[in-house]
């Protein structure tokens, strides 16, 4: 069972914003503050999309955000489009495996 | 631009060792500022850090629990690449295997296309 959890499918319609979520299960992940997420388009690598919590990598479009309550991370996508429709992965910084990976989190844009 | 290009077989036995090469571009394996990680991705699509390593004055590894008595990760510097090896693989070893930078606590900026590994006789 990972360490972090995330529902297994969300879905929306063009034009609408929908958000992820990323609960920690354990105390491994320490404060939290180290969360990442990833877009896996079919077939493809894993692509950055935030980092520490609410950062986005150059060329990383501003429709996507990241925040953080507690023990909880979320990945929020704006004005949804029909190329967003992938899986997502969250990620955190771990003290005894450096690196965990939440289930992921399939998107299909009506 | 920084890409890194994977090798190495597709079909490993059981028992034997799996063996994968990362060569880098538009960075050098030597660098301060980067770690190099290798990640697998299981048949259910679950993603798993498999260990890294990384130069800062000197090299330095670090390896899952999960995978640390089986796992070798090693510079080569006259390549300017990275290698995994898996010793004693079972059928549960088989992943698509990822090469990639970053670092733990920011992220995996870079990513291999990826190879898609067979345990099998």
């Amino acid at each position: 069972q990972s360490a972090l959890t995330q529902p297994a499918s969300v879905s929306g319609s063009p034009g609408q914003s929908i958000t992820i979520s990323c609960t920690a299960t354990s105390s491994d992940v320490g404060d939290y503050n180290y969360v990442s997420w990833y877009q896996q388009l079919p077939g493809k690598a894993p692509k950055l999309m935030i980092y520490d919590v609410s950062n986005r990598p150059s060329g990383v479009s501003n429709r996507f955000s990241g925040s953080k309550s507690g023990n909880t991370a979320s990945l929020t996508i704006s004005g949804l489009q029909t190329e967003d429709e992938a899986d997502y992965y969250c990620s955190s910084y771990a003290s005894s495996t450096l690196v965990v990976f939440g289930g992921g989190t399939k998107l299909t844009v009506l | 631009q920084v890409q890194l290009q994977q090798s190495g077989p597709g079909l490993v036995k059981p028992s034997q060792t799996l063996s994968l090469t990362c060569a880098i571009s538009g960075d050098s394996v030597s660098s301060n500022s980067a770690a190099w990680n290798w990640i697998r991705q299981s048949p259910s699509g679950g993603l798993e850090w498999l260990g890294r390593t990384y130069y800062q004055s000197k090299w330095y590894n670090n390896y899952a629990v999960s995978v640390k008595s089986r796992i070798t990760v090693n510079p080569d510097t006259s390549k300017n690449q990275f290698s995994l090896q898996l010793n004693s693989v079972t059928p549960d070893d088989t992943a698509v295997y990822y090469c990639a930078r970053g670092w733990a606590k920011h992220g995996m900026d870079v990513w291999g296309q990826g190879t898609t590994v067979t345990v099998s006789s």
